[in-house]
């Protein structure tokens, strides 16, 4: 099935241990990105990406890494993590034209909490 | 950069009843507005959008939204919800140009419908 896949679907973490989230779209969207979700904060971009190779930062990029070296890949790694990182993260893959502006297409979120 | 306001945070309705849900934005420019929807335990799940033309807009499960640029203004919409409408609204907004894939969300909104 087309859409983005996000593993794993939840994990613990201790505190200064480092990991990586995977991110992957079939759908050759041009666009990718990873919020965080908490409650009661709504949805904050973490790092997104307007193509292969070209990353930028969001909201909350302090603590997260990403790298695009494909158009179908973007993890985000978590360098030490903290508690403050326990969250449910969510990558989302979008693509935008003239006609039809943008769309988003969102994985089914991992909740990873730090101890 | 844009913001958006969803003031109402926790709302308790009776089935059969009438939803509005607020949402305001704040950009200077042309925008591309979302509707979501989350589930308890779910991903995002879009309800509707507007990108342009005719300011009222038909989503899915009976929901709509009506644009309303005056007030940079958004609102959900559905005349009678039924119990299955339990969930989180999140508003979103995206600049239609040079947007830099970079949707933002309001806080959202925790929708309790009773029987």
């Amino acid at each position: 099935n087309a859409g983005v896949t996000q593993t794993p679907k939840f994990q613990v973490l201790k505190t200064g241990q480092s990991m990586t989230l995977q991110c992957a779209q079939d759908m050759n969207h041009e666009y990718m990105s990873w919020y965080r979700q908490d409650p009661g904060m709504g949805l904050r971009l973490i790092h997104y990406s307007v193509g292969a190779g070209i990353t930028d930062q969001g909201e909350v990029p302090n603590g997260y890494n990403v790298s695009r070296s494909t158009t179908e890949d973007f993890p985000l790694r978590l360098l030490s993590a903290a508690p403050s990182q326990t969250s449910v993260y969510f990558c989302a893959s979008s693509y935008s034209t003239g006609s039809r502006g943008y769309g988003y297409t969102f994985g089914s979120g991992t909740r990873l909490t730090v101890v | 950069a844009q913001s958006v306001s969803q003031h109402n945070h926790h709302v308790i309705l009776s089935e059969a009843a009438s939803l509005e849900l607020g949402c305001n934005y704040s950009y200077g420019g042309t925008v591309n507005l979302f509707w979501y929807v989350q589930y308890p335990g779910q991903h995002l799940q879009l309800l509707l959008k507007y990108f342009s033309g005719d300011p009222l807009v038909k989503g899915i499960k009976g929901f709509e939204a009506e644009f309303i640029k005056s007030k940079f203004s958004f609102n959900l919409r559905k005349p009678s919800v039924q119990w299955s409408d339990t969930a989180e609204y999140f508003c979103a907004v995206i600049p239609r140009a040079g947007g830099g894939n970079k949707l933002t969300f309001g806080t959202g909104t925790q929708l309790k419908v009773e029987l």
